[in-house]
This record gives C-alpha cells, structure tokens and sequence, in this order.
C-alpha cells in the first residue's frame, strides 16, 4: 500500500542553522501539507501546498519557512534559522484531489533545536 | 474559525469491553470529519472519515462514528477492544475548501488493561 514517506526521522540541529525537511507523498496525489506537534500539544496546520504554489498558510508559517516540490516526488520544509521553539514532530501528509479529501500522513520527523 | 474539542485527555478501558471517544466540533458549513490514530512513535494513521450521506460510518480496526449535527459531535466507538488499540487517538475536522486544512483536537489516550 502507497504509504507517504519522511527523512530524516530526527534531526538535531543548532539554533539559527538552516534544517531541511523532506517528504516524499504518495504518487499521484495532488495536495501537499506540512503539520507540526509540539511536545505535549495539539497537531499544528503550518500549509498547504498544490500546483506548484502555496494555497494555504498559518500565522506559525512565516518567513523563516519555505516549501518547496524540486522534483516532482518530493516535497520539503526548510526553516531558514531555526530557533529553539520550533523543535516538535514535523508530518507531511498528502491526498489525491477532485474527490478525496482525507488526508495521508508519513510517520514524522521530530526536529531538536538546541 | 474551525475548532475541534476532545473533552477526554485519557481514557483507560479494559481489554474487551467497548470504547466510546467523544468530539466536539465547531465549522461553519458541513464539515468533513475524520479520526486518526497515533501509536507511539508511529505517524497518524486514518481510521475513518465523514463527508456526507450516512451518520454512521465504518472505518478500520473494527471503529465506527456517528455524526450527530444537532450536537456537533463526531464520536468514535468501537464495541470490543483489544490490547493493540492502546494509542493516540485525534478527531480532526477539514475545511471544504481547496486547501482543505485539518484543525485537531487535543487528542486522546488510551490505556487497555489487561
């Protein structure tokens, strides 16, 4: 069964670097998203992804952020200078289109800043 | 504004006897509502989902869910449960639109006795 993949399953990385998030969503699917969790809090909309361009956006999703589908199978998250509050689980999720609303997601990345 | 509230934050049940989850939602139109499972250390999984037409809907591992718009739930039951159900539970309602964001609720975690 298609299953959405990610890499790595954790990084730690140190405050202010650059981390780059990778996903890889099930074939065929149209619709890309980017959630995140916090320790101990609810799962986060951070944006949604689809031809090419970001459809959908949270307040979290600023500047520091920036999607990208460099090769028509992945689908990444950067954050450009990372800051000690942004270290959660990280999920890709993707789903179908026209007609399939629900939501697949891979199994995480957990990012550590420290 | 989306909102999707799970009044349980635990719930510990014993093996064999029947699980009822609660969820509460708030959406402005029909929402599309849906069910995942997190197992620890494992990514959220779709149990079920509801667009339309039927209340009562069937979903995987033995789980159901009626929506009930007069009260705006979406609860989640399954009539026997097993050890291996011990996980993570979030119910999450989808925007019908494009972007098709998912806001969650808290979640809630089940512990099965033995």
């Amino acid at each position: 069964e298609p299953e959405v993949t990610q890499t790595p399953s954790h990084q730690v990385t140190q405050m202010g670097q650059e981390v780059i998030l990778r996903c890889v969503p099930i074939s065929n699917h149209l619709y890309f998203y980017w959630y995140r969790q916090i320790l101990g809090q609810k799962v986060e909309f951070l944006v949604s992804f689809y031809n090419n361009e970001i459809s959908e956006k949270s307040e979290i999703f600023d500047d520091q952020f920036s999607v990208e589908r460099p090769d028509g199978s992945n689908f990444t998250l950067k954050i450009r200078s990372t800051k000690l509050e942004d270290s959660a689980m990280y999920f890709c999720a993707s789903r179908p289109g026209q007609g399939g609303w629900e939501q697949y997601f891979g199994p995480g990345t957990r990012l550590t800043v420290t | 504004a989306q909102s999707v509230t799970q009044p349980d934050i635990h719930i510990t049940v014993s093996e064999g006897a029947s699980l009822e989850l609660r969820c509460n939602y708030s959406y402005g139109a029909t929402p599309y509502l849906f069910w995942y499972v997190q197992s620890p250390g494992q990514g959220l999984q779709l149990l079920l989902k509801y667009f339309s037409g039927d209340t009562l809907v069937q979903g995987i591992k033995g789980f159901e869910a009626e929506f009930k718009r007069s009260q705006s739930s979406f609860n989640l039951r399954k009539p026997s449960v097993h050890w291996s159900d011990a996980a993570e539970y979030f119910c999450a309602v989808g925007a019908q639109a494009a972007g098709n964001k998912l806001t969650f609720g808290g979640g809630t975690r089940v512990l099965v006795k033995p």
